[in-house]
């Protein structure tokens, strides 16, 4: 069956330090891949999203993210890590010819001082 | 400003009882979504509905029902047959159902249900 791993449950990083959410899928067609963030209580609320070309993608809050089709993944990155990025975040995935959205379970981010 | 809204935000629901939560939206989006969020479980998709009057159920429908009599609306009835309602909903949407790079889904701020 498709599915997305995120493979740690919860990160946590001292606030101005990178960071890097692993994100894999399963093997199918070309995927579409996304990434959420979701504060305590609120929505999901989406970073970046990549459909094709380039593999590096840009996103909102100085958040990047890499395809790598041969490792099947599409990691989350921030060269800097704010307290307010203190979130849960969601990797997920849509391959072409579905329609469903495929989520991760989640990685919750801690951010210390 | 365009968006998704659902209400209320917290409901608080006796057990035997049914409740419905609502989602709106002025994106002008076709398809629609609900999901349940339980902690440390991800989001779990409850129903879909690509054009008005027409829904699919998800992978946990039993114990809900939705309609879709407006293209802007998509309520969410949890039954009483709901064996254990009590979690985070979140409704979301999206302009094209298919797989396409248009199904980007945008998400409302969710209800929190409590049976008590």
């Amino acid at each position: 069956a498709q599915s997305v791993t995120q493979p740690d449950i919860h990160i946590t990083v001292s606030e101005g330090a990178s960071l890097e959410l692993r994100c894999n899928y399963s093997y199918g067609a070309t995927p579409y891949l996304f990434w959420y963030v979701q504060s305590p209580g609120q929505g999901l609320q989406l970073l970046l999203k990549y459909f094709s070309g380039d593999t590096l993608v840009q996103g909102i809050k100085g958040f990047e993210a890499e395809f790598k089709r041969s490792q099947s993944s599409f990691n989350l990155r921030k060269p800097s890590v704010h307290w307010s990025d203190a979130a849960e975040y969601f990797c997920a995935v849509i391959y072409t010819g579905g329609f469903k959205t495929i989520f991760g379970a989640g990685t919750r981010l801690f951010v210390k001082a | 400003d365009g968006g998704i809204t659902q209400s209320p935000k917290y409901l608080f629901r006796k057990e035997g009882q049914n409740v419905t939560l609502s989602c709106e939206q002025n994106l002008n989006h076709d398809a629609m979504y609900w999901y349940r969020q339980d902690p440390g479980q991800g989001l779990r998709l409850i129903y879909y509905s690509q054009i008005v009057n027409d829904f699919q159920k998800g992978d946990i429908a039993e114990g809900y029902s939705v309609s879709r009599e407006k293209k802007e609306s998509f309520p969410l009835t949890v039954t009483s047959a709901q064996k254990n309602p009590t979690a985070f909903y979140l409704c979301a949407s999206s302009t094209l159902l298919g797989g396409g790079a248009a199904d980007t889904q945008y998400f409302g701020p969710g209800t929190r249900l409590t049976v008590l």
